[in-house]
């Protein structure tokens, strides 16, 4: 099984900044997900990006996949105090494995 | 749509009891997990199903049994609650053909 490690692990910026936080993985991938989980609350998906795209983007984010260096990044533009939760990146090798972990998140503060 | 459902919400366990948490899901979906989310540790994975009648081991499945009747319902049994389960459970839903999981809200156990 393949865990992707989210950095920082923890980020605090005004509402309206910029937030971007990098996930790092160590084996070849399919595609790599990231989810974010507002306190207390599941995990929820927020965008895919393939091994064969270099950028995503779905409203205020924007996803970047550097598969040489085997990395990816998120960013949210013009952020807002309902975008404070944690957000994980999962990567995944296709094929047949099922057996997915998540790391331990990068918790995003977004301060009014 | 209700999604993943998790029944119990919350529940105070003595150590050395049993019980069942519940998660069902009405998307047709062919994969089920249960993951357990502990302060600093991420999301480990416990058990995961590929269809009805099929499971197996995550990577944390010590003093838990899963069983996978329909394509339904996935529920995660403690067999004897001791402290160390004390934790936040989620249980999660994909479609074979597409990657991203749906989570349930999650179950807060305590095992005291």
């Amino acid at each position: 099984s393949q865990q992707g490690e989210e950095d920082p692990q923890a980020l605090s910026i005004q509402e309206g900044e910029n937030a971007t936080m990098n996930c790092s993985y160590k084996t070849s991938i399919n595609n790599l997900q990231w989810y974010r989980q507002n306190s207390g609350r599941g995990l929820v998906h927020l965008i895919l990006i393939r091994s064969n795209e270099r950028e995503k983007h779905s409203g205020r984010l924007r996803v970047t996949l550097d598969t040489s260096k085997k990395s990816s990044s998120l960013l949210i533009t013009a952020s807002r105090a309902a975008d404070t939760a944690s957000y994980f990146c999962l990567p995944n090798s296709g094929g047949s494995n099922y057996k997915l972990t998540f790391g331990k998140g990068t918790l995003l503060t977004v301060n009014p | 749509n209700a999604g993943v459902t998790q029944t119990p919400k919350f529940q105070v366990l003595k150590t050395g009891q049993s019980m069942t948490l519940q998660c069902a899901q009405d998307m047709n979906h062919e994969y089920m997990s249960w993951y357990r989310q502990d302060p600093g540790m991420g999301l480990r994975l416990i058990h995961y199903s590929v269809g009805a009648g099929i499971t197996d081991q995550g990577e944390v499945p010590n003093g838990y049994n899963v069983s996978r009747s329909t394509t339904e319902d996935f529920p995660l049994r403690l067999l004897s609650a001791a402290p160390s389960q004390t934790s936040v459970y989620f249980c999660a839903s994909r479609d074979r053909h597409q990657y991203g999981y749906t989570f349930g809200s999650g179950t807060r156990l305590t095992v005291v």
